[in-house]
């Protein structure tokens, strides 16, 4: 695809409950950002992979958030045991390196009820 | 700690006005500042960003000032239309070798016909 693609679009998952998210980057791409935006808020940044480095998890807020990614492909953002507070817009990026422009995806709605 | 401070949190301007969005910042390694749009239900895209050599940027109707010294800069938006209606965000990040994009909370932009 030409951009950064996210799915699901919307996930309400129910409160103690694990989900994942995927993050499509562009072709390419060598360095992929996850972000957390809540409501009102700037974007929260989360993890950092670039290639085959060990990736940046300084982001993270807990335990219960993890990601992967293999190679310059597909990552997935896996929060488990869900909590209300989790519930956010979560946006992946990716870029051709590190330090250059990062294009975003469109992003997954988390609702926790 | 928050490093990049935006104000205001929201603006209404009639179309034809020039808004005017500020941002400030505390960390001396910071050395280039995008300023980022989002329209609801997208993800961020790259408007228009600064390196500190440099005190003014002008792209199409976007102007970003920057003052080094008072560590601040701000997004211009000339002759505002509609469609520039948005939630704008600026960010930062500190030197050569980073990736970590630091952002401020974002200005909800109005812009009325």
């Amino acid at each position: 695809g030409a951009g950064v693609s996210q799915s699901p679009s919307n996930k309400v998952t129910e409160k103690g409950k694990d989900v994942e998210l995927r993050c499509d980057p562009i072709s390419g791409h060598t360095a992929l950002y996850w972000y957390r935006q809540r409501l009102g808020q700037g974007l929260e940044f989360l993890i950092y992979f670039q290639g085959n480095s060990a990736p940046d998890k300084s982001g993270l807020p807990s335990d219960r958030f993890s990601a992967e990614r293999t190679g310059e492909s597909v990552s997935t953002l896996t929060i488990q045991r869900t909590q209300q507070e989790d519930s956010a817009v979560y946006l992946c990026a990716s870029s051709p390196q590190k330090n250059t422009e990062a294009f975003f995806g469109q992003g997954t709605r988390l609702t926790v009820v | 700690q928050q490093q990049v401070k935006q104000s205001p949190q929201s603006l209404i301007v009639q179309k034809g006005g020039i808004p005017i969005i500020n941002c400030a910042y505390e960390n001396t390694a910071f050395d280039y500042f995008p300023w980022y749009q989002q329209f609801p239900g997208k993800g961020p895209a790259l408007l228009i960003a600064i390196r500190p050599d440099v005190s003014e940027k002008k792209e199409g109707r976007f102007t970003i000032s920057f003052n080094k010294s008072a560590k601040q800069f701000s997004l211009h938006i000339m002759d505002s239309q509609p469609g520039d209606s948005a939630t704008y965000f600026c960010a930062a990040r500190s030197g050569a070798g980073s990736y970590q994009l630091t952002f401020g909370k974002g200005t909800k932009l109005s812009v009325i016909p």
